[in-house]
């Protein structure tokens, strides 16, 4: 199947700072989506993104469809400790009705 | 939340056995998705269905079946557990199949072959 490369794949950081992670593929996809899993429970969708060089916001999550559609990001401003969890994202390409997923980056916040 | 319940929620079983994992759905969508979840490898998909007796395989689904005879209802049926079929599985929901699609996943059931 399809590989997604999902960076880094884990973060400690400081309550209040902002976040980075992205995911690169080696196909062209159309769809891309992010999502949020805490433990024992379901991922959660947090954004989705259709067109090459959008960029969505949810409250302080904000992710960009990147403009080659061979990548995406998501960026979590002034993190709090709820943010804990583990975050990733899928994508669909042009033809079939299946999602790859990222093998997902590890967010700590220390208070 | 999406509608989406799985059950069981745990499960413990011996190699051989045969299993079955329910995935119900209140949403009446049409797209309806099995996945694993291992430490390493995120989520892969296991079978996913387009319709009512509608069915596909995906990346993992050897050793797994799956039936869907009403549109709410997703069936994952290990014919004889094996202990690399533990796992945590998830059902997942989706609108439509192709662009503007959103999967909305279930809680997951954790199951243990010993």
């Amino acid at each position: 199947g399809q590989q997604l490369n999902q960076s880094p794949q884990s973060m400690f950081i400081q309550e209040g700072e902002d976040v980075s992670m992205n995911c690169t593929s080696s196909s062209i996809f159309n769809t891309w989506l992010w999502y949020k899993q805490d433990p024992g429970e379901g991922p959660v969708l947090l954004i989705a993104l259709y067109k090459a060089g959008e960029l969505t916001s949810n409250g302080r999550l904000t992710a960009q469809f990147g403009i080659t559609r061979k990548d995406s990001f998501l960026n979590i401003s002034a993190s709090i400790p709820s943010d804990v969890g583990i975050y990733f994202c899928a994508g669909q390409p042009n033809t079939g009705n299946q999602f790859y997923f990222g093998t997902g980056t590890s967010l700590t916040v220390i208070p | 939340d999406a509608g989406i319940t799985q059950s069981p929620r745990h499960k413990v079983t011996e190699t051989g056995t045969p299993v079955t994992l329910r995935c119900h759905q209140t949403e009446n969508h049409r797209y309806m998705y099995w996945y694993r979840q291992d430490p390493g490898h995120g989520l892969r998909l296991i079978h996913y269905s387009y319709g009512v007796k509608d069915t596909d395989k995906g990346e993992v689904s050897d050793g797994y079946s799956v039936s869907r005879s009403k549109t709410e209802d997703f069936l994952l049926t290990l014919e004889s557990a094996t202990s690399s079929q533990t796992s945590v599985y998830f059902c997942a929901i989706s609108a439509k199949g192709g662009p503007y699609n959103e999967q909305f996943f279930g809680p997951g059931t954790r199951l243990t072959v010993l």
